[in-house]
């Protein structure tokens, strides 16, 4: 198994500008996850999916971010706008039960 | 204002010797927990896991014990290797929480050659 399948690794975009992550989670697992980690928060819990439904996204911080799980094998992640501060390592996990398999994550700078 | 960053506490210790890795918990209803391992530019990285029925867990050089009393978890990490360099996160969950994981703020673990 390729593990969980994050693009791009790296991605530098201009203030104001439409971001778009994506993640391709392992096959069979029903749960899907999107982190993001920054030195002054550390490792944040934004959304998470379940059978491709979200069911907690008390994490995401404010209307700019929106995620999607249109099939069970892709999921993305919005911002628009962008912000510098919305700088930071963006991950997701998938898992069939608790265990979460985190992907290499995307390293999202906003300038 | 000046920007505050997480102080991560750090834990140096000299290859060879044992490594013992603290966490308290947040939630008395947790019954599942996980230790990640973070390497620089990679993604946390499951080490091992540890349900509240259990007080020890073992892996290859690896164990996991369990304090549901004072809700406190260890990893203790045998004859430590510079590989081994990286942050270490615990991670609980409740059924309450669903498949969700609460992550602690992490641990360095430096070795020194």
């Amino acid at each position: 198994d390729a593990g969980v399948i994050q693009s791009p690794r790296h991605e530098v975009t201009e203030m104001g500008q439409e971001v778009t992550l994506r993640c391709k989670p392992i096959s069979g697992h029903n749960s899907l996850f999107w982190y993001r980690q920054t030195m002054m928060r550390g490792l944040e819990l934004l959304i998470y999916f379940n059978n491709n439904v979200p069911i907690d996204d008390s994490g995401m911080p404010e209307d700019r971010f929106s995620a999607k799980m249109p099939n069970a094998s892709f999921s993305t992640l919005k911002i628009q706008p962008s912000e510098p501060r919305d700088s930071a390592v963006y991950f997701c996990a998938s898992s069939l039960d608790s265990r979460g398999t985190f992907g290499s994550g995307t390293r999202l700078t906003v300038v | 204002g000046e920007s505050v960053g997480l102080h991560l506490p750090t834990l140096s210790v000299q290859e060879g010797d044992n490594s013992i890795i603290n966490c308290a918990y947040s939630n008395s209803a947790s019954d599942y927990f996980i230790w990640y391992k973070q390497e620089s530019g990679k993604g946390p990285q499951f080490i091992i896991d540890i349900r509240s029925n259990m007080d020890k867990r073992q892996g290859q050089r690896v164990t996991v014990l369990l304090n549901k009393t004072v809700k406190h978890l260890s990893l203790q990490i045998a004859a430590t290797q510079p590989g081994d360099s990286a942050v270490y996160f615990c991670a609980e969950n409740t059924w309450e929480y669903g498949n969700k994981l609460v992550f602690g703020a992490g641990t360095i673990l430096r070795v020194k050659s």
